[in-house]
């Protein structure tokens, strides 16, 4: 079946802008992650949405970083007033209720900040 | 909170040997040891996973072994080929309660044909 799919693939934006990244998640999975992937660097947890519980926003870097899950499926990643540190692969995964620790990554949107 | 250590951050073998990486956790509540593999320009893969009720999980060419005692588990690939060649994380978390995954560094695998 179809995996995590995240859009878009690749954003180039200014200094100041905001910009908002999508995820799909697999079909069923009823948790939602965010993480963020520095240049050579390892993974970084954001965000966490299970079901109707509310999200485990702990590893968010900053207010300027927010994400909502609609009707439990697709998810926004929202970055306001962006800085040229924001540059990263933003990567987010999905898991079944059953098995939330097993968690299947997207391809990533890569983000460049100028 | 959680802190996992990874090496090397290279390693470099002949095609047909094996590779072994290793990872150091410091949380002796996690309990679940997932290893993904991240080929360049994708997202990262899941290749293993491994509870902490049991010590070993054999996949085909990949293992992984558990130590709780040390809070180490390492990934062992045997007869190794260059599509081997990738980044592999090894992660952390619990099973129950906060699912997030605490990644190592990183070890990058270059078969040599």
């Amino acid at each position: 079946g179809a995996g995590v799919s995240q859009s878009p693939s690749n954003k180039v934006t200014e200094k100041g802008k905001d910009v908002e990244l999508r995820c799909d998640p697999i079909s069923g999975h009823t948790a939602l992650y965010w993480y963020r992937q520095s240049l050579g660097q390892g993974l970084e947890f954001l965000i966490y949405f299970q079901g109707n519980s509310a999200p485990d926003k702990s590893g968010l870097p900053s207010d300027r970083f927010s994400a909502e899950r609609t009707g439990g499926s697709v998810s926004t990643l929202t970055i306001q007033r962006t800085q040229q540190e924001d540059s990263a692969v933003y990567l987010c995964a999905s898991s079944h209720r059953l098995a939330t620790e097993t968690q299947y990554f997207g391809p990533g949107t890569r983000l460049l900040v100028l | 909170g959680e802190n996992v250590e990874q090496h090397p951050s290279t390693l470099s073998v002949q095609e047909g040997d094996s590779a072994v990486i290793k990872c150091t956790y410091s949380d002796s509540a996690s309990n679940y040891f997932p290893w993904y593999k991240q080929e360049l320009g994708k997202g990262p893969q899941l290749i293993i996973d491994i509870r902490s009720n049991v010590g070993e999980k054999k996949d085909q060419r990949i293992a992984v072994t558990l130590n709780k005692t040390a809070k180490h588990f390492s990934l062992h690939i045997t007869e190794t080929q260059p599509e081997d060649s990738a980044v592999y994380f090894c992660a952390a978390s619990k099973v129950v309660g906060a699912q997030k995954l605490v990644f190592g560094q990183g070890t990058r695998l270059t078969i040599n044909p």
